[in-house]
C-alpha cells in the first residue's frame, strides 16, 4: 500500500485554468505538507498542516490554496494557472522526531 | 549560492566501487537527511542525523555527521545498479521547514 499517494502524477493543462492536486497518507501522521521542486531540484515548503491546522504558510501567491478536510488529507488548489507554475509538486507528511518524511511520488505539473 | 551544497553534482561510478557524496551547510546543523529519489517513485527516506558525530548505516550505505564542518557525508560500500538515481540531502532549519540541496547524480556502470 502506498503510504503517502497524490494524484494525478502528471497535469497538463492551460494558464487561467483552476486545478487541484490530491493527497493522502495512511501512516496516521499529524502533519502535512506541500513542497514545490524548481529546476534545481530544491524542495521549497509551500504550506504545513498539523491535524487539519495550518500551521505553515510560505510566500505563496494567494492562487494557491491548501485543504484539509481531514488529517490524512491535504488538497493543493491552485486558480488561475501561470507559466510560471509549471513544477513538481510534492505532498509529504511526518510523525515528527527521528521519523523524517515520507513523501509522495510527485505531480508534474506543466502549464501551457 | 544554496544553503545547503552538495558535491558532486553529479557521479559515474563502477559497480562494485565505492563512493562518497558530500552535503555541506553555510549555518549549523540541527538536523540533516538523506533521501534518494527515483524518477516517478518520489524521494525515499535513508537517514535523519541529528548529533555531531553521530553515523548510520542502512543496508550499504552510511551516513555521518560532522556538526564542527556543518557537513555530512553519505558513503556507499560496493556499489550496485540499485544505488542508482538522485540523492538528497535535507536540513531542519526552524520548525517544520526544511532545506535541501540540489541533489547528487548517481549512475552505476555495469
Amino acid at each position: 500500500d502506498t503510504a503517502v499517494s497524490q494524484t494525478p502524477k502528471y497535469l497538463v493543462t492551460q494558464m487561467g485554468n483552476d486545478k487541484s492536486i490530491k493527497c493522502e497518507q495512511n501512516l496516521g501522521h499529524d502533519t502535512m505538507y506541500w513542497y514545490k521542486q524548481d529546476s534545481k531540484k530544491f524542495l521549497k515548503i509551500m504550506f504545513s498542516y498539523n491535524n487539519k491546522e495550518l500551521i505553515i504558510n510560505e510566500t505563496v501567491p494567494n492562487r494557491f490554496s491548501p485543504k484539509s478536510p481531514d488529517k490524512a488529507h491535504l488538497n493543493l488548489h491552485i486558480n488561475s494557472l501561470e507559466l510560471g507554475d509549471s513544477a513538481v509538486y510534492f505532498c509529504a507528511s511526518s510523525a515528527g522526531g527521528n521519523y523524517g518524511y515520507t513523501f509522495g511520488s510527485g505531480t508534474r505539473l506543466t502549464v501551457v | 549560492s544554496q544553503e545547503l551544497e552538495q558535491s558532486p553534482q553529479s557521479l559515474i561510478v563502477q559497480e562494485g566501487k565505492n563512493l562518497t557524496i558530500n552535503c555541506t551547510s553555510s549555518k549549523t546543523l540541527y538536523g540533516l537527511y538523506w533521501y534518494k529519489q527515483k524518477y516517478g517513485e518520489g524521494l525515499i527516506f535513508l537517514m535523519m542525523l541529528q548529533k555531531g558525530g553521530e553515523e548510520k548505516s542502512h543496508e550499504k550505505i552510511t551516513a555521518k555527521l560532522d556538526e564542527k564542518k556543518q557537513q555530512s557525508s553519505l558513503h556507499i560500500t560496493a556499489s550496485q545498479p540499485s544505488h542508482a538515481g538522485i540523492y538528497l540531502c535535507g536540513a531542519d532549519r526552524s520548525n517544520y521547514q526544511l532545506i535541501w540541496g540540489a541533489g547528487t547524480k548517481l549512475i552505476i556502470k555495469p
